[in-house]
Parts: C-alpha cells; sequence; structure tokens
C-alpha cells in the first residue's frame, strides 16, 4: 500500500539550533499535510502544500513540497523549548491520506 | 465550544470486554475519523464516513465496528479486548474528504487493557 516514509524518527537539539524532518513517498502525491503533536495532545493541522515546488512560511517553520511532488521538509530556525512535539506529514493518495510515522522533536535549553 | 470531542478520556478494561468510544464533532464537517495510535507514536487510519457512509475500512479486526447515527457522531465499538489493543485512539472530522480535508483531531481516548 501507500506509504510516506518519514525521517528522522527522533531529533534533540539545544535551544537556537535548527530542525529539519523530511517525507518521502515512492509515488506522486495529490497533496501534503503537516501536522504538530504536543506531549500528551492530539495533531493539530498546521499546513498544506499542493503545487509542485511549494514553498511556505509560518513565522520560523519553512515547509517545501518537492518539484515531483513525491517529497517534503519542515525546517524549523532557531527551535524553541515550545517548539517540542511529534511533527507528522499526511501525504494523500486518492481519497486517503497517509501520515507518517513522526519526528519526535526535544529542545534542550 | 470543542469542536470534536471524544469520550472517554482514559480507558481501563480487562481483556475480553466490550467497549464503545463515543465521538462528536460540532464543526457542520462530512467526513469522521478514527484513527490509531500506538506507542511508538505511529498514526494509522482505520475507518472513515461521509455523510453517514463508510468510505474508508482499513484492515481492522471485525472485533471493531463504527457506528455513524448522523454525520455529527461517529463511535467505536470494540468487541473482546485484546492486549495489542492499548492505544490512543483519535477521531478526527474534515470538511471534505477531497483537497480541502485538514483533519480536526479530537483529544483522543487512552484505552488500556489489561
Amino acid at each position: 500500500g501507500q506509504q510516506v516514509m518519514q525521517i528522522p524518527q527522533y531529533q534533540h537539539v539545544q535551544e537556537g539550533e535548527d530542525f529539519t524532518t523530511y517525507c518521502n513517498s515512492s509515488t506522486t502525491l495529490s497533496n501534503i499535510q503537516w501536522y504538530k503533536q504536543r506531549p500528551g495532545g492530539h495533531p493539530v493541522f498546521l499546513i498544506q502544500l499542493v503545487k509542485s515546488g511549494e514553498v511556505k512560511k509560518q513565522k520560523r517553520l519553512t515547509f517545501q513540497f518537492g518539484e515531483a511532488k513525491k517529497n517534503s521538509s519542515l525546517h524549523i530556525t532557531a527551535t524553541q523549548t515550545t517548539d517540542v512535539g511529534t511533527y507528522f506529514c499526511a501525504g494523500r493518495y486518492g481519497n486517503k491520506l497517509v501520515f507518517g510515522a513522526g519526528t519526535i522533536l526535544r529542545v534542550k535549553s | 465550544d470543542t469542536a470534536v470531542s471524544q469520550t472517554p478520556k482514559y480507558l481501563v478494561t480487562q481483556m475480553g470486554n466490550d467497549k464503545s468510544i463515543k465521538c462528536e464533532q460540532n464543526l457542520g464537517h462530512d467526513t469522521m475519523y478514527w484513527y490509531k495510535q500506538d506507542s511508538k507514536k505511529f498514526l494509522k487510519i482505520m475507518f472513515s464516513y461521509n455523510n453517514k457512509e463508510l468510505i474508508i475500512n482499513e484492515t481492522v479486526p471485525n472485533r471493531f465496528s463504527p457506528k455513524s447515527p448522523d454525520k455529527a457522531h461517529l463511535n467505536l465499538h470494540i468487541n473482546s479486548l485484546e492486549l495489542g489493543d492499548s492505544a490512543v485512539y483519535f477521531c478526527a472530522s474534515s470538511y471534505d474528504r477531497g483537497r480541502a480535508d485538514t483533519q480536526y483531531f479530537g483529544p483522543g481516548t487512552r484505552l488500556t487493557v489489561l
């Protein structure tokens, strides 16, 4: 079945360092969404990318969708302790949204 | 004014029991979902209903039976609970199962089977 591979599984960074998580699909995606789940919380929608090569920014967060619409990344500049949590990508295949395994981000202050 | 609500928040039960989790959304969405999140945080869709009609039914044991009495409610009944059913179950809803299908998740139900 369709799979979205997400790496890394874990990332521990020092506060102020940058962080990036990557998602890859073997087949073309209709769109890709990103979610953040705080510890003990539920996933919360961050953004959706639809167009090939699309780049969107939300303050310190930069989201990219690859030209072939098979990969995506989320980059956080100068992490803060409030960034801790699990970041999920979710790729759309037809009528199904498939979540990546998530990247758990820990930030040391 | 909670958008997607689930009850109960915690559920601790013995193996072999039958239990239900309820979900309600007040967002006016047409589509509702059940997801299972295991201890490694992996989030996997189980079911999806659009206007009370089942549209996604992943490879889930038939001990799990979803029921949607109306488009604002999607309940999950689990028969003969097993240890491996222990997980956090999230209900979610979206406006449209097409391109504009941002998932709004409920707070989750942590199920522990002893």
